[in-house]
Formats: structure tokens, C-alpha cells, sequence
């Protein structure tokens, strides 16, 4: 069975300092993929970024960076100079990839990790 | 913005009452999806299609079914409502592979709908 595991319910940290969040995840599959998305005060769900466990690259996009490390099969996601925009409850995922190749069916998420930027 | 639609935005129903949700899409995707979200619990699939008249349950699709006759419409029905699921539900889309593992980055992400609040008293 897929687990994600966000061990950090909650996260406060003054605007401008780096912030990290946890992910770490658990498969019996070799291939499936990663994903992060962030829910703000506003309640909606923006997908954020997508990985698969062919590429171990990490990614960088503006403020955001994600490391994904197959060996402690962790995904971890870093805020550079956090900003009050930056506050949001943010959730890990992780599916399969059908052998088939038709696409993922269920995402399994984490519990999430509540971000709070202070001003 | 992946043209998903939920209806209603808020429901408050009584305990018994059927109650359905419906998800629309304008994009023709193939898959679409509904979850629960709940404190402590993050986000969790009820059931899912992979086309017109093809669904099957997810991890809590008990008290819960769907029914998918069009590509764009996905409805999510509570044959009898209870205080259980009082929830925010969430209805998501996403396209399929047509072939091979590995998918390209904007296929095989499943984007969310606003969300429905549905409280059962």
C-alpha cells in the first residue's frame, strides 16, 4: 500500500526566512510519480509540481526548489525568502504509473502541512 | 485553469436526505475523480471514472456513488445523508496516457475543482 507522510502538521516562520517541508513517502512501485500542491486560505487546490521516479533531478522554479531523493525516499519542498502569499496549507501526493500506461488513477496524499508566514 | 466546475459551491442537508454533487468539465478529459477532504486526513479518493459509464470505488466510497453518462459531467450522490460526511469535496480531472510510461508534465496531473462544503446536521 502507497503512504505519504508529512510529518509537520504546522510551520510558522517570519517572512523573508527559507523554509523546508517534509515528504516522505513509501511504494513497492519502481515506477510512480510525485506531486505537491498547495491549498491556500482561499481553499482551492493549485498543483504546484510533478516528478517521476525516472528523474531524481532536482528543480528549482522562481522561490520554490524540490528535492527528491529516491535513496530515503523523500520529496522535499524549499521556499526561499518566504513571502505572506506563501501561506497555505501545502500537501504531498504520490501515485502509480499503470503498467498500461494509461495514467494514474489514485493519488494518495498526505495530511498536509500548514505554512504560516509571519509578517 | 483546467475548466472544472462544481455544483453547488455549499449544501447544508438533514441527516437522511439524498444529496447529489456534480462536476463538470469543459475540456473533454478522460479521467475524472471525487475526494473528501477532512482535518487529519489530508485528502482521500471516494471513486473515480475512466470514461463515460466507467467508474470504480476509491479508499472510502462507502455511502457514496457516482454515475458519469457524458464525458463532461461527473455526479457524486449520497443516497442518504449522514453527520459523517460533513466534508469538503473536491472533484478532480485528469488526461490520460495513450501509450509508454512516462508522461510528458502536462499530461497525467490531476487538477482540482473549487470544491464543494457539504455539512450534514
Amino acid at each position: 500500500a502507497q503512504k505519504v507522510t508529512q510529518a509537520q502538521t504546522e510551520i510558522s516562520v517570519v517572512e523573508k526566512e527559507d523554509v523546508t517541508l517534509d515528504c516522505v513517502y513509501e511504494t513497492r512501485d519502481t515506477t510512480y510519480y510525485l506531486f505537491w500542491y498547495k491549498q491556500p486560505p482561499s481553499g482551492e487546490l493549485v498543483f504546484l509540481i510533478r516528478r517521476n521516479s525516472f528523474d531524481e533531478q532536482n528543480e528549482i522554479s522562481g522561490r520554490y526548489s524540490w528535492n527528491f531523493q529516491k535513496s530515503t525516499s523523500s520529496f522535499n519542498f524549499t521556499i526561499t525568502a518566504s513571502q505572506v502569499v506563501d501561506s497555505a496549507v501545502y500537501f504531498c501526493a504520490l501515485s502509480e504509473a499503470k503498467r498500461s500506461g494509461f495514467g494514474n488513477e489514485k493519488l494518495t496524499f498526505g495530511t498536509g502541512t500548514r505554512l504560516t508566514i509571519i509578517p | 485553469d483546467a475548466g472544472i466546475t462544481q455544483s453547488p459551491r455549499h449544501k447544508v442537508t438533514e441527516t437522511g436526505t439524498p444529496v447529489t454533487l456534480r462536476c463538470h468539465q469543459t475540456e473533454n478529459h478522460r479521467y475524472m475523480y471525487w475526494y473528501r477532504q477532512d482535518p487529519g486526513h489530508g485528502l482521500r479518493l471516494i471513486h473515480y471514472s475512466y470514461g463515460v459509464k466507467d467508474t470504480d470505488k476509491g479508499e472510502v466510497s462507502d455511502g457514496y456513488s457516482v454515475s458519469r453518462s457524458k464525458t463532461e459531467d461527473f455526479l457524486l450522490t449520497l443516497e442518504s445523508a449522514t453527520s459523517s460526511q460533513t466534508s469538503v469535496y473536491f472533484c478532480a480531472i485528469s488526461e490520460s496516457l495513450t501509450g509508454g510510461l512516462v508522461a510528458s508534465k502536462s499530461t497525467d496531473t490531476q487538477y482540482f475543482g473549487p470544491g464543494t462544503r457539504l455539512t450534514v446536521l
